[in-house]
Formats: structure tokens, C-alpha cells, sequence
């Protein structure tokens, strides 16, 4: 079974650009979450979406939305860019996203902004 | 809210020597616990998980146990090789409500040396 893909795997970007990350999850999750991973916050929550609806958020600015496809496939978006969004995006998926459910991490998207 | 305490790093060992990184939590309701490893450049693995209090995960000569009595997760493996370093994160996520997130430690990274 294929793991947690996310594209690209690399990005650099200019303040006030925008840009857009894919997850695709494991085949039959539902269940896809987003994750920040910076030096200095560490692992910080994004939001998380089940069948197409958000139905958990971090306390990130507006700048960062998301989205889910039918097909549980995601993409968040951050615009505007800042200097401080540089970071690992990661991706995770899992089969309900209940709290026993485990979940399983993509390879991240590293953004760079200059 | 929910929160997790993990052992300051870093964490340098010799090969064969023995391992434990200290995890704590404060979380509502009933939580399972994770522990999750990252190598150089790439994404969270999950290593173990505990979903009650006294069960015990196991992977890889890694062990942790479900402690509530004293909230605690900690990690322990008794001979370390040098492909066991890493950065160790230990997380909880709630059972109940509609908090699907991870919460994660600030991680604990090991080096093992031949």
C-alpha cells in the first residue's frame, strides 16, 4: 500500500507570494491533517478535515486554509507569504481520524521564503 | 488543554547502551499515546502507541507503558545501534470531543555513536 505522498517536496518562495501544497493520503483514509514543524514552535497543529469538512483548526492566521477533495485528498494554502512560514509542512492521514486511529505522516513539503 | 513534556535533548549514547526519554502529558478525557521518530530529512514515524492506561506498545526493541497514575509514556530501548538516531517526539491525542490533533512534545534528539 502506498504511504502519505505530498507534493512538491521542495519550494522557495518571495514575501507576499502565495502557494499551495498537495497530501495525498492512503489509499481509504479519510482523515487528513496538517502539521507545522519549525526549529523554534516545534510541531504545531494546522487543521485537520474529514469527508471534505474542517472539522478541527490550530491557532494559525487566516493566511493558512485548506482544503479536501472527494476523493480525500488535500491541499492547504497559505498567502501572503511571511518570512516566518518557512518551515517542514507536513501531511498525515489516517482511516476516521478517531483518537485510537493512528496517523501516518507524509514525507513533508519544505518551504523556504526569502 | 492538552499538553506533552519530553526529556531535554540532545541525547548522546555509545552502541549498546540503554535508552529512556521521559514523556509526561496533561490531557482531558482519556488519551492515547504515540511516539513518533524523524530521521534526517524526512517525515514522523510512528514507532509505538498505547490507547489505556497499563498497555504496553513495543517496536523494534523500543518500549513505552501507559502510566496514569503518574501521566506518564516514557520510551526505553536496552541496547541502542547507530541507526537508532534520530529525534524522538511523544504525542497524545484525546479521546472524545472533537479535538483530532496531535499534540506533540518538542522532541528529543538522539545520537548513538560506534
Amino acid at each position: 500500500k502506498a504511504g502519505v505522498t505530498q507534493t512538491p517536496r521542495y519550494l522557495i518562495k518571495t514575501r507576499g507570494q502565495q502557494v499551495t501544497l498537495s497530501c495525498s493520503p492512503i489509499s481509504g483514509h479519510r482523515s487528513v491533517s496538517w502539521y507545522q514543524q519549525t526549529p523554534g514552535q516545534g510541531l504545531q497543529f494546522l487543521f485537520e478535515y474529514f469527508s471534505e469538512t474542517q472539522r478541527n483548526k490550530g491557532n494559525f492566521p487566516g493566511r493558512f486554509s485548506g482544503r479536501q477533495f472527494s476523493n480525500s485528498r488535500s491541499e492547504m494554502n497559505v498567502s501572503t507569504l511571511e518570512l516566518g512560514d518557512s518551515a517542514l509542512y507536513l501531511c498525515a492521514s489516517s482511516i476516521s481520524g478517531g483518537s485510537t486511529d493512528t496517523q501516518y505522516f507524509g514525507p513533508g513539503t519544505r518551504l523556504t521564503v526569502l | 488543554g492538552n499538553s506533552v513534556t519530553q526529556m531535554e535533548g540532545p541525547v548522546t549514547l555509545s552502541e549498546e547502551a540503554f535508552l529512556t526519554i521521559n514523556c509526561t502529558y496533561t490531557a482531558t478525557g482519556y488519551p492515547s499515546l504515540f511516539w513518533y521518530v524523524q530521521y534526517p530529512g524526512e517525515g514522523l514515524q510512528l514507532l509505538l502507541k498505547a490507547t489505556k492506561a497499563d498497555d504496553k506498545g513495543s517496536n523494534k526493541g523500543f518500549e513505552a507503558t501507559y502510566r496514569k497514575e503518574t501521566t506518564s509514556f516514557h520510551l526505553e530501548k536496552g541496547s541502542v545501534q547507530v541507526s537508532d538516531s534520530a529525534v524522538y517526539f511523544c504525542a497524545l491525542r484525546s479521546l472524545g470531543g472533537n479535538d483530532y490533533k496531535l499534540s506533540f512534545g518538542a522532541g528529543t534528539t538522539v545520537t548513538v555513536r560506534a
